[in-house]
């Protein structure tokens, strides 16, 4: 069982959509990161939300942190097909074991 | 580029045999974690090492073993290898126990 539920699983959208992939967990994080994957490559950080209900903005990227730190949402405005990717959640766990979702795989097609 | 560095970067190797994993860390970065990523696991953390110390320990089997030396490099040694240790195995480094962790590009271990 995963400490960190990310779904959906795959998604796969035009160009020009929008998309909300979401990060839930049952346990409290003290803060909780996401990362891009590219096939091939290591992820690499997106953000780092810390505050209950904090919104941290990227271009076109929204992330959210849910009140209660147990969840997260990224929102993608406008998908481009260089958003493609895995996107992963992670967070501290027991202080220092850092567990990450299975990811949220997505194509976005031109 | 994270400044975080893996070799090999590919390896081939055959079942009962043990490999060496090598990383080296960002510039000024003391803390280092190594993670198992397979297609049907996800990114498992398997151990982590702070100033050459082991601070945490995840799902590392008994054939894995870690250390960070001196010069904070670090290598994940596996050993008796087995068909499902192949995988791709990440290192990554932060420069504290809970900072924000940058990942290397990753070495791929095909077992056969």
């Amino acid at each position: 069982t995963q400490l960190l539920e990310q779904s959906p699983q795959f998604l796969s959208i035009q160009e020009g959509e929008n998309l909300t992939v979401y990060c839930n967990s049952s346990s409290v994080f003290s803060s909780l990161q996401w990362y891009r994957q590219e096939p091939g490559e290591g992820p690499v950080l997106l953000v780092t939300v810390v505050t209950g209900g904090e919104v941290k903005k990227l271009k076109r990227l929204t992330f959210q942190f849910g009140d209660a730190r147990k969840d997260s949402s990224l929102h993608i405005t406008a998908a481009q097909p260089g958003d493609t990717g895995l996107y992963l959640c992670a967070g501290f766990y027991n202080n220092n074991d850092m567990r990450f979702g299975a990811g949220t795989r997505l194509t976005v097609k031109p | 580029d994270s400044g975080v560095t893996q070799t090999p970067k590919h390896l081939i190797t055959a079942t009962g045999q043990r490999v060496t994993l090598r990383c080296s860390p960002r510039s000024g970065d003391l803390s280092v974690y190594w993670y198992q990523q397979s297609l049907d696991q996800g990114l498992q953390f398997l151990i982590q090492y702070y100033n050459g110390e082991e601070r945490a320990k995840g799902n590392i089997l008994e054939r894995f073993s870690a250390q960070q030396f001196p010069d904070l490099h670090s290598e994940l040694n596996l050993s008796s290898l087995e068909l499902g240790d192949s995988a791709l195995y990440f290192c990554a480094s932060s420069s504290g126990i809970q900072e924000t962790q940058y990942f290397g590009p990753g070495t791929r271990l095909l077992v056969l």
